[in-house]
């Protein structure tokens, strides 16, 4: 299997643009995670999904941002206007089932710059 | 107080030795555990994970839960250079979970 994949690798952007990451989880698992790590306050949770329905939001720092899960197999984490302390690596991780006995498998992270 | 903590290191320890990594963990309804390494600018990798008090040993590896003292442990048997890294522990609550700090380890040939 090729593990979770997401894109772009590396995204460097202008304060108030739009920014649009994207990550394709492993074939047949059920869950996805979206995560955020920065140095400050290491690995955040920020959204999960169960069969492409968001679950839990509570992680979201504010309106600027967005997620969606349109199919199994896609999902976008959407930040509009991005501010510099969005800066972080984003990372999305896939899971076959959840409760306690999910393992969860990441992807290799998007890095986002904002200036 | 922090809902998962680590000591954040550095941790140092010779090539050979055993290194110990140590957790704690604010929510008793705490059902699952994880331990990750995380190599500088890579993305975190499961190494072991645990769901019932005790000892469970995986190769070099021994994951040590204690939900009494909301503690989780991970021993490295015969460190090697290649286990440097930072180590994340990670509690999951039904699909809450949250990750401590971290804690960088290296080993020194």
């Amino acid at each position: 299997d090729a593990g979770v994949i997401q894109s772009p690798r590396h995204e460097v952007t202008e304060m108030g643009q739009e920014v649009t990451l994207r990550c394709k989880p492993i074939s047949g698992h059920d869950y996805l995670f979206w995560y955020r790590q920065t140095m400050m306050r290491g690995l955040e949770l920020l959204i999960y999904f169960n069969n492409n329905v968001p679950i839990d939001d509570s992680g979201m720092p504010e309106d600027r941002f967005s997620a969606k899960m349109p199919n199994a197999s896609f999902s976008t984490l959407k930040i509009q206007p991005s501010e510099p302390r969005d800066s972080a690596v984003y990372f999305c991780a896939s899971s076959r089932e959840g409760g306690y006995t999910d393992t969860q498998y990441f992807g290799p992270g998007t890095r986002l710059t904002v200036l | 107080q922090k809902e998962v903590e680590q000591n954040s290191g550095p941790l140092s320890v010779p090539e050979g030795a055993i290194a110990s990594l140590n957790c704690t963990y604010s929510d008793r309804g705490s059902q699952s555990f994880f331990w990750y390494r995380q190599y500088s600018g890579k993305s975190p990798e499961l190494i072991m994970f645990i769901y019932s008090n005790g000892d469970k040993e995986d190769g070099r590896f021994t994951a040590q839960l204690n939900k009494a003292s909301q503690y989780v442990s991970l021993l490295i048997r015969d460190s090697q250079p290649s286990d440097s890294a930072t180590y994340l522990c990670a509690v999951d609550n039904n699909n809450d979970m949250r990750f401590g700090a971290g804690t960088r380890l290296t080993v020194k040939p």
